[in-house]
């Protein structure tokens, strides 16, 4: 089956510090990726995707690498602002079988301090 | 507005009450998708509609669950003798179909969180 496996939250960090957060996955067939975002009281965003190996999703300074090498596809900011304060979800989304139903990581609290 | 709404927001039952949850897509979204949130978890599916029709209702949790989308836009998510483990977030989300598909971009409403006591 398909599953996605995120770490744990929350990421704690300052203002304009660098972002990592992990994302591997397991996939049959042959998947898209995705973060979405969750503001507080919203419902969750589409922040990125990438559809092939090698592809590079961006937004808003956010960037993930689809790396089917190591089944990662880990977000990335530069420099965090306190505006970015959120959780974060990976997911996918495989084509095998025709099955179109996206499998969601738990979610990675960030918080980020002045 | 042009997003998803859904309704109620917050919704406390006591156990063994029915529940309707109402889903409102973006005007011309074929494709919508019902999930439960559980907290400190990522979405996880229950049931997916293109149009009226209910394609795949595989994750429904157990008979109590139930959809419709009668006219193809507005879905209601009802749950029948509810139980404290249906305490969660329940998200919609819609998009548009293409090639019979669900468009990968998908837009979720802001959900609603059913307490049961």
């Amino acid at each position: 089956g398909n599953s996605v496996t995120q770490m744990e939250g929350p990421v704690t960090l300052s203002e304009e510090a660098f972002l990592t957060i992990n994302c591997t996955y397991t996939a049959t067939g042959y998947p898209s990726l995705f973060w979405y975002v969750q503001y507080p009281g919203e419902g969750l965003q589409l922040l990125l995707k990438a559809t092939k190996a090698d592809d590079k999703g961006s937004n808003k300074g956010f960037e993930a690498t689809y790396r089917k090498e190591t089944t990662s596809f880990h977000l990335e900011k530069g420099s965090v602002q306190v505006s970015d304060s959120a959780v974060y979800f990976c997911a996918l989304r495989a084509w095998g079988g025709g099955s179109y139903i996206p499998t969601f990581g738990r979610g990675t609290s960030l918080i980020v301090h002045p | 507005g042009a997003g998803v709404s859904q309704s109620p927001r917050y919704k406390v039952a006591k156990r063994g009450q029915d529940v309707a949850l109402r889903c409102d897509p973006i005007s011309g979204h074929v494709s919508l998708f019902w999930y439960q949130q559980a907290l400190g978890q990522g979405p996880e599916f229950l049931t997916y509609f293109q149009n009226e029709a209910q394609l795949d209702k595989s994750g429904l949790p157990s008979d109590r669950f139930f959809a419709e989308r009668p006219e193809g836009s507005v879905s209601t998510l009802k749950i029948q003798r509810t139980q404290q483990e249906d305490s969660a977030v329940y998200l919609c989300a819609s998009s548009l179909v293409l090639g019979g598909a669900p468009v990968i971009e998908q837009f979720f409403g802001p959900g609603t969180r059913l307490t049961v006591l």
